[in-house]
């Protein structure tokens, strides 16, 4: 089964705590893509790879960090600096010029 | 920088009636791409729209795209209950330094009742 996953689901962590959110594709897509959704919003892009060893910075990258070290795989660190990092996250993948298509989601909640 | 608009951000629609949900955009680009979420869900692609003109028809939905007006258009045909979701529309920003880089509107929420 080809596709996008996301792990974990749900996660929960303590204020001043980095995590790792992973995401992992088996479409042979060259780009991957992560973005935030709050409550009520549209999705807003964090960071962006069009190719392996190498992203780019999204529209709210601040307090995020991403690596593309294999061209299945794009964790995506949610750092102690972002100052409202609960949300729910997506990781989407996409041939170049194709449309993307995006995985599960993982919602996290920082208490 | 590109904007994307859609409107209205709410929509209550009773079963059987026709509407439209709008997506304008503020520079140019010839991809937009429909997406719906369901609650807590993920995004689901429902159209891809490449040209000015195109229109695409899946079951009770079509999409348009007026590249030169800037304007998509989602019609929903005799709503059921099922269509309640949540619809984005999502814009190409072909002069952002990349492609495939989408901006997204930010969704009109769909509510049909019996």
């Amino acid at each position: 089964d080809g596709g996008i996953t996301q792990s974990p689901k749900y996660l929960f962590r303590k204020e001043g705590q980095n995590v790792t959110l992973s995401c992992e594709q088996n479409l042979n897509h060259d780009a991957m893509y992560w973005y935030r959704q709050d409550p009520g919003q549209g999705l807003r892009l964090i960071y962006y790879s069009q190719i392996v060893n190498d992203f780019q910075k999204g529209d709210i990258a601040e307090g995020y960090s991403v690596s593309r070290e294999k061209k299945e795989s794009f964790p995506l660190t949610v750092t102690s600096a972002q100052k409202n990092p609960t949300a729910f996250y997506l990781c989407a993948s996409s041939a170049t010029g194709y449309e993307q298509y995006f995985g599960p989601g993982t919602r996290l909640t920082v208490t | 920088e590109l904007k994307v608009e859609q409107n209205p951000l709410f929509l209550s629609m009773q079963e059987g009636k026709n509407y439209t949900i709008y997506c304008n955009y503020s520079t140019t680009s010839d991809r937009l791409y429909w997406y719906r979420q369901d609650p807590g869900k993920s995004l689901e692609s429902l159209f891809v729209l490449l040209s000015n003109g195109a229109v695409k028809q899946e079951g009770r939905l079509m999409a348009s795209l007026d590249t030169k007006a800037r304007l998509s258009t989602l019609h929903i045909t005799a709503a059921v209950h099922d269509l309640s979701a949540t619809y984005f529309c999502a814009v190409d920003d072909l002069y952002g330094g990349a492609t495939n880089k989408l901006i997204f509107g930010t969704g009109t929420l769909l509510a049909v009742q019996p």
